[in-house]
């Protein structure tokens, strides 16, 4: 069965530093990754997604995630915070080797970007 | 593009009630899912459509929810009678297909039970 972990509940970082949103995940077969984020009161907003190919994918507000097979990790990732970052973000999983390849969510890391 | 439309925002209602959420997905979008994401914590598959048919509704609590996808396109999923643990966002959610392409959801309905 397929599974996501996001091991932060939160992450702090400060204005203007690189920032690092962790993911691992365990599939049966090979995994589509994505990331989303969502503001308070809205609904997700998909960033970017691991599909095949390159293994670091870019994305959306200068975001970008790197695929890491051996380590099954896919880690968000940007290189200079902004305040208006702060959000939940969520790791997805689909796994091409099960039939109903449905998409399956982390727990969520809230970001806060501290002025 | 139009999103993925849900109605109502809102709801509120009285346990043992009973509740309903309509979808509109994303045009040509054959997959749709529920989704029900419980305060502090991630969203949680319900269950997911490709076209008219359910591909996966394991999760599904099934003495109470029920959902349809009449004609491939509109949703809705029921809760009857609702309990105080079913209040929650219910998201809405629909991809051109089950395996590459990303999920849009929509806004979500809160709904508490009271």
């Amino acid at each position: 069965a397929q599974s996501v972990a996001q091991p932060e509940d939160q992450v702090n970082v400060a204005e203007g530093n690189p920032l690092t949103v962790k993911c691992t995940y365990s599939v049966s077969g090979n995994p589509y990754l994505f990331w989303y984020v969502q503001y308070p009161n809205r609904g997700l907003q998909f960033l970017l997604k691991y599909i095949t190919g390159d293994n670091l994918v870019k994305g959306s507000y200068g975001f970008e995630a790197e695929f890491n097979k051996s380590q099954t990790s896919f880690h968000l990732k940007k290189p200079s915070a902004l305040v208006s970052d702060s959000a939940l973000y969520f790791c997805a999983v689909r796994d091409n080797h099960n039939g109903a390849n449905n998409l399956f969510f982390g727990t969520g890391t809230r970001l806060t970007v501290i002025p | 593009e139009a999103g993925v439309a849900q109605s109502p925002r809102y709801k509120i209602i009285e346990k043992r009630q009973s509740v309903a959420f309509w979808c509109n997905p994303i045009s040509g979008h054959a997959t749709l899912y529920w989704y029900q994401q419980i305060l502090g914590q991630g969203p949680k598959l319900l269950i997911q459509f490709q076209n008219n048919g359910v591909v996966d509704d394991s999760q599904l609590p099934k003495d109470r929810f029920s959902a349809e996808r009449l004609k491939g396109v509109d949703s809705t999923l029921k809760i009857q009678p609702a309990k105080l643990e079913d209040s929650a966002v219910y998201l809405c959610a629909s991809s051109q297909d089950m395996w590459g392409t990303e999920a849009f959801f929509g806004q979500g309905t809160r709904l508490t039970v009271v």
